[in-house]
């Protein structure tokens, strides 16, 4: 099925440990997203790229860094994960930005830091 | 800056009758689109229906339908004749002409009773 694909869909990691959340879209959208949802605190977004070959922090960057390795993909990757990266993680791509371009979005990945 | 405001963490609505979710949003740009998303306990994401800032009419998708009043910057999504698979967490959501991102709000959870 075209769409948003997201791996993995869950992670249990030890604080220090890193690990890459990996996204790739099939539909050739130019804008995606790094998302990560908290309880009571909707979607914040971590990163995104506007176009290959661009990335821009979000609201909630630091911890994390990101690379748009080409038009379809789209890595998350926690150099040193803490406790509180513990959330669920959405990709989310567009196929333009603007007002009336809604988002297509992953199943998203569900990361445990103990 | 933009902001969305969601009021309600939780609502209960008996099946088969209408329910409305409230979003309020803030922007000074003109140029905006209105989304709303259901998230059922799976955790997937899932488009619902989208307004834009210069629609002239509310816009419907069958049983969903948004409030849009402009004055009053609120963005309701009313859900008609409820169903027991409506129950789940409902985001809504702006994109706005001169950024790249989507501001979420921090959801309504939705239970339907039978």
């Amino acid at each position: 099925n075209a769409g948003v694909t997201q791996t993995p869909k869950f992670q249990v990691l030890k604080t220090g440990q890193s690990m890459t959340l990996q996204c790739a879209q099939d539909m050739n959208h130019n804008s995606m997203y790094w998302y990560r949802q908290d309880p009571g605190m909707g979607l914040r977004l971590i990163y995104y790229s506007a176009s290959e070959g661009t990335t821009d922090k979000g609201e909630v960057p630091n911890g994390y860094n990101v690379s748009r390795l080409n038009k379809r993909e789209f890595s998350l990757r926690l150099e040193s994960a803490a406790p509180s990266q513990t959330s669920v993680y959405f990709c989310a791509s567009s196929e333009l930005p603007g007002p009336n371009y809604g988002y297509t979005f992953g199943s998203g990945t569900r990361l445990t830091v103990v | 800056a933009q902001k969305i405001t969601q009021t309600q963490p939780g609502m209960f609505v008996q099946e088969k009758e209408a329910v409305t979710l409230d979003c309020t949003y803030d922007t000074s740009d003109p140029s905006y689109g209105l989304f709303w998303y259901k998230q059922p306990s799976s955790g997937e994401m899932i488009f619902l229906i989208y307004q834009g800032s210069y629609d002239q009419q509310n816009a419907t998708e069958g049983r969903y339908s948004l409030n849009f009043q402009k004055a009053r910057k609120s963005a309701n999504l009313v859900i008609s004749a409820s169903q027991l698979g409506d129950s789940a967490m409902y985001f809504c959501a702006m994109r706005v002409y001169t950024g790249n991102q989507f501001y979420f709000g921090t959801g309504t959870s939705l239970t339907v009773i039978p």
